[in-house]
């Protein structure tokens, strides 16, 4: 059974870059896409972007100009960057894979992890 | 990019209640529609992709239905754990749109 797991500080400074991990264990991370979302809140899901294996991504492009996604398949990780972040940002952030290769609707999700932007 | 509306955004219900919550995109989106089930402080859970098919495990009394536009999860007989929010995801174009929800209350 295909596990994820968020890491990362849950605490970012405004202006700073918020840098999350994702931990693939019980499967490989190579042949499938690998998502991050986020959730303010109170408030609804929102998704970041997402990667291929092979290093290839796609962007909302609300957020385009400030994330960058990175995998890591020597590790099964796959990360996210979000720079000059604001209160704005303050959300669950989860990680998310594809069901199977063909379907890419996200079957697998991490716990998600809190990340609080403030001085 | 393509953006969905669901409806209605909250609905209360009773147990035992048929539940059908509607999923609109502003353009096409052939089957590639899936819905979520996230329930306060859990991560979303898949329960129909392309459109209408079951993820295994899930139980047979959640359907969804619908093609281009217009999609549909209907709840045949509403259980005590199915009270949560639901959620549409579209995934035709490179842009994954979730749409804004739908809470399920007890009446």
């Amino acid at each position: 059974q295909v596990q994820l797991q968020e890491s990362g500080p849950g605490l970012v400074k405004p202006s700073e870059t918020l840098s999350l991990t994702c931990t693939v264990s019980g499967g490989s991370i190579s042949s499938y896409y690998w998502s991050w979302i986020r959730q303010p809140p109170g408030k609804g899901l929102e998704w970041i972007g997402y990667i291929y294996y092979s290093g290839s991504t796609n962007y909302n492009p609300s957020l385009k100009s400030r994330v960058t996604i990175s995998v890591d398949t020597s590790k099964n990780q796959f990360s996210l960057k979000l720079s000059s972040v604001t209160a704005a940002d303050t959300a669950v952030y989860y990680c998310a894979g594809q069901l199977r290769l063909g379907e890419l609707s996200l079957g697998y999700w991490g716990q998600g992890t809190l990340v609080t932007v403030s001085s | 990019d393509i953006q969905l509306t669901q409806s209605p955004s909250f609905l209360s219900a009773s147990v035992g209640d048929r539940v059908t919550i509607t999923c609109r995109a502003s353009q096409g989106i052939s089957s590639y529609l899936a819905w979520y089930q996230q329930k306060p402080g859990k991560a979303p859970k898949l329960l129909i992709y392309a459109a209408s098919t079951l993820q295994s495990g899930v139980p047979s009394r959640f359907s969804g239905s619908g093609s281009g536009t217009e999609f549909t999860l209907t709840i045949s007989s509403l259980q005590p754990e199915d009270f949560a929010t639901y959620y549409c995801q579209q995934l035709n174009s490179y842009i994954f749109t979730f749409g804004p929800g739908t809470k399920v209350d007890i009446k």
